[in-house]
């Protein structure tokens, strides 16, 4: 299957910075890439979709101003926590869009873990 | 898209075939049933997916019924490394590329 990657793979930070998470399609180009959030012992939840050149579409609930994402690139997505605070922290995954093939799948990053202290 | 149902555990023996159940007796004709797996602290993992016909590849097989209301996940030969949470996602065109993750089932593979 397709790689995609994060990094880093874990921070750990001051309550009140900013983190920066990136996610690359290694081997495919990828226009939509997907931001997710696990906390223990939930699944994951979508909090944002990620477009390449425009604008993202956040989930309801999802701050756009606290959580920004870029797509800058066919190949790359990041995801900035401003002014992290403790309950931020969580397990955050990017998922990239796959076009080839018949029907289009999503290849997932190792996820990133945040501690926010 | 559809939901989803799927039993919250199950045990494996080690070598032996694990079949992973799902409900989704609400899709729709365009809608196809994907699988992904999570292993502790790792991203999920593409397995396969599915419209109306079998399919089977070098991780799993993936049984769709008839009426396309329920689909069986095969995994031939468990082992100790697919141990993990499997989830069933119908995913149909009006959500897009979205993904929406259920509870999923804990399979545990047992020595």
């Amino acid at each position: 299957g397709a790689v995609v990657s994060q990094h880093p793979s874990w921070v750990i930070c001051k309550s009140g910075t900013s983190v920066k998470i990136e996610c690359r399609s290694l081997d495919f180009q990828a226009t939509t890439m997907f931001w997710y959030r696990q906390f223990p012992k939930q699944s994951l939840m979508l909090m944002a979709t990620s477009n390449e050149g425009s604008k993202a579409t956040y989930e309801q609930g999802v701050e756009k101003d606290k959580f920004l994402i870029n797509h800058a690139s066919l190949t790359l997505s990041t995801l900035t926590v401003t002014s992290a605070h403790p309950e931020d922290s969580s397990f955050y995954i990017c998922s990239a869009r796959d076009p080839r093939g018949y029907q289009e799948t999503q290849y997932f990053g190792p996820g990133t873990r945040l501690l926010v202290l | 898209d559809a939901k989803t149902t799927q039993p919250p555990s199950m045990d494996c023996a080690e070598g032996r075939a694990a079949n992973l159940p799902c409900n989704h007796s609400t899709i729709s004709g365009n809608e196809y049933v994907y699988w992904y797996r999570q292993i502790h602290s790792q991203g999920p993992q593409y397995i396969i997916h599915g419209l109306k016909n079998n399919e089977t590849n070098e991780m799993a097989s993936l049984i769709i019924t008839e009426d396309r209301k329920s689909s069986t996940l095969i995994l031939p030969h468990a082992t100790l490394r697919d141990t993990a949470v499997y989830y069933c996602i119908v995913k149909g065109e009006t959500s897009g590329s979205r993904l929406t993750f259920g509870e999923g089932t804990q399979l545990t593979v047992n020595p």
